[in-house]
């Protein structure tokens, strides 16, 4: 398994602001991921952290609303951007060790846009 | 498109009794099968994990079943504890993508 950390744990933030979520791995990980979940409801992939390259960004999700960035195997950042109500949900950094099929995530930022 | 149905929403069970989680797939190409535990403020966490070539494993009090000619699997939890209250999230995979699809989750709660 990984130890995963997330900084801020959660945050209050003003409509129009950007707020910026660290991820930092115990472990090299060859592939970390960022999530979203709605209150209530299940967990949304937002994109994949490619270190050394630009993000790989699923259908609905865009590199101007959520840049991501992963200096090195250890960890990455997303970006919240030009927030809105809607942007309030919980964020989740995940990561798959070495060629294993289990994701492991972190504690997850919880995030609420007045 | 790739779902997953999980059902139900939400399952209340006393203390000491069992209670069962069903997912439903609908690639049949899938073959990795996680269940994960969100409790309240949390991140989810693996409990237990089965893969297409097994069709049961367990782990104490927890066991996973899958049917993959009926492409669902299940999650049984016995002799439950009030601990055991949180959501619970399954999920599908296939060789050569990273990507899951998660279910709609179920909220479980152990009445002491």
């Amino acid at each position: 398994s990984a130890v995963i950390s997330q900084k801020p744990s959660r945050d209050i933030c003003q409509r129009g602001t950007s707020l910026t979520i660290q991820c930092q791995v115990d472990s090299q990980v060859t592939m970390m991921f960022w999530y979203r979940q709605q209150p209530g409801q299940s967990l949304t992939l937002i994109a994949t952290a490619n270190q050394g390259s630009e993000a790989t960004y699923e259908s609905g999700f865009v590199i101007d609303k959520f840049p991501i960035s992963r200096p090195n195997l250890t960890f990455s950042t997303l970006t919240v951007s030009n927030m809105s109500p809607e942007d309030s949900s919980i964020y989740l950094c995940s990561v798959r060790p070495g060629f294993q099929e289990t994701q492991y995530f972190g504690p997850g930022t919880r995030l609420l846009v007045l | 498109g790739e779902n997953v149905e999980q059902h139900p929403s939400t399952l209340s069970v006393q203390e000491g009794d069992s209670a069962v989680i069903k997912c439903t797939y609908s690639d049949s190409a899938s073959n990795y099968f996680p269940w994960y535990k969100q409790e309240l403020g949390k991140g989810p966490q693996l409990i237990i994990d089965i893969r297409s070539n097994v069709g049961e494993k367990k782990d104490q009090r927890i066991a996973v079943t899958l049917n993959k000619t009926a492409k669902h699997f299940s999650l049984h939890i016995t002799e439950t504890q009030p601990e055991d209250s949180a959501v619970y999230f399954c999920a599908a995979s296939k060789s050569g993508t990273y990507k899951y699809i998660f279910g709609t989750g179920t909220r479980l709660k152990v009445l002491a």
